[in-house]
Parts: structure tokens; C-alpha cells; sequence
């Protein structure tokens, strides 16, 4: 059985501080997808990764893929409170699995 | 372009009632799908649709049925609501379920099962 693993599962940090969150698991996957919900709405795609060891950036988010493709990071520079929400991955191979989500809570 | 909308919002069902959920996309997707939301369960497949006329069973199908009307719409039916299938369901789609699973969700369904 596939898992995709996120961690951590909270964090709430002031806004300006720096973050990265993971996602990780024990398969190997064709892409990797990282979306972002908020309250009482559904999951927004951010990027999708599809290369070992590339990196897509949007603004003060910077997205790797891990070089086996097993695993994959989001780091958020200088958060702000618009950047709270529930961050979920999602790995694809023959099918699409979700990971649980890291809560982020970006404090004024 | 509404992209993916869902109906009702929001729905209270006694123990055995029945409903449909409704869905509908307007970005010509080939594949659409029925996810439900837990606190600490994460986006739990129910079913999905490769391609309009097929439907197959994702990770927690017990007590739904689906329907793919047409390529635009699919549909969710709880035939006996049991207070298990409280929770916040979601409608997705994509593009071609063999090379794009980039989803694009409703805003979900919030229902309770008294």
C-alpha cells in the first residue's frame, strides 16, 4: 500500500520566520502534486513536480521533488498570515494518493 | 468558467434517509472523482470516473453509489445514511486520467448524519 507521509502535522510560527514541511514515502512516484485548502473550501493546486530533483518556485514558495522521487519539500519564505491553510501532497503513479496535510498557522 | 460546483452546500440527514450529491464541470475533464474529508483521516477516495461511461470503487466505497451522467456531471448516492458518512465531501476533476492527475476540487458538501 502506497502512503504519502506529512510532516509536521502542525506548526505555527510568526509572521517573517522561514518553514519547510515534507512529504515523504516509501514508493516511487511519476509526479508529485502540492496543494493548499482553506477553511471551508476545497484543495487548491499549487505545482505539480514531475522531475527527480527539480524545483519550481512561486513567489515565497519554493517546491523540490527528491532525486529518487520518493520524496518532496515545500519551504515558505518570510510566511504570512495569508500563507495559513492545510498544505496537502499528492503522489501519482497508477493512481493518486493524498498524504493527511500539515495545518499551518502563520501568527501575526 | 465555474469550473467545479457542487450541491447541496450543506445537508442534515436522519439515520437511513437518502440523498444525492451533485456535480458538474465545465473544463471539459475526462475523469472525475469523489473524495471524503476527515479530521486526521486526510482525502479519502470514495469513487471515480476515468472517462464518461465507466466508474470504479476508490479506497472507501461502501454505502455510495455513483453515476456519471454525461462528461460533465457525476453524481454521489448515500442510499441508507449511516452516522459514519458525516464528514465533508468533495467533487474533483482532471484533465485525462492517465497523463494529468493535477485535480481541480469543488467546494464541498458538508454533511451530518443524525
Amino acid at each position: 500500500t502506497q502512503l504519502l507521509e506529512q510532516s509536521p502535522q502542525f506548526l505555527s510560527i510568526q509572521e517573517g520566520e522561514n518553514l519547510t514541511v515534507y512529504c515523504n514515502s516509501s514508493s516511487v512516484f511519476s509526479s508529485l502534486q502540492w496543494y493548499r485548502q482553506e477553511p471551508g473550501e476545497g484543495p487548491v493546486l499549487l505545482v505539480t513536480v514531475v522531475t527527480g530533483g527539480e524545483v519550481k518556485k512561486l513567489k515565497r514558495l519554493t517546491f523540490q521533488f527528491g532525486d529518487a522521487r520518493k520524496d518532496s519539500s515545500l519551504h515558505i519564505t518570510a510566511a504570512q498570515t495569508g500563507d495559513t491553510g492545510l498544505y496537502l501532497c499528492a503522489g501519482e503513479e497508477d493512481k493518486i494518493i493524498f498524504g493527511k496535510g500539515t495545518r499551518l498557522h502563520i501568527l501575526p | 468558467n465555474a469550473g467545479v460546483t457542487q450541491t447541496p452546500k450543506f445537508q442534515v440527514l436522519k439515520t437511513g434517509q437518502s440523498m444525492t450529491l451533485q456535480c458538474a464541470q465545465d473544463m471539459n475533464h475526462n475523469s472525475m472523482y469523489w473524495y471524503r474529508q476527515d479530521p486526521g483521516m486526510g482525502l479519502r477516495l470514495i469513487y471515480y470516473s476515468a472517462s464518461e461511461g465507466t466508474t470504479d470503487k476508490g479506497e472507501v466505497p461502501n454505502g455510495y453509489n455513483v453515476s456519471r451522467l454525461n462528461k460533465r456531471e457525476f453524481s454521489l448516492r448515500l442510499e441508507s445514511a449511516a452516522p459514519s458518512q458525516t464528514s465533508v465531501y468533495f467533487c474533483a476533476s482532471s484533465g485525462n486520467y492517465r497523463s494529468s492527475y493535477e485535480q481541480y476540487f469543488g467546494p464541498g458538501t458538508r454533511l451530518t448524519v443524525t
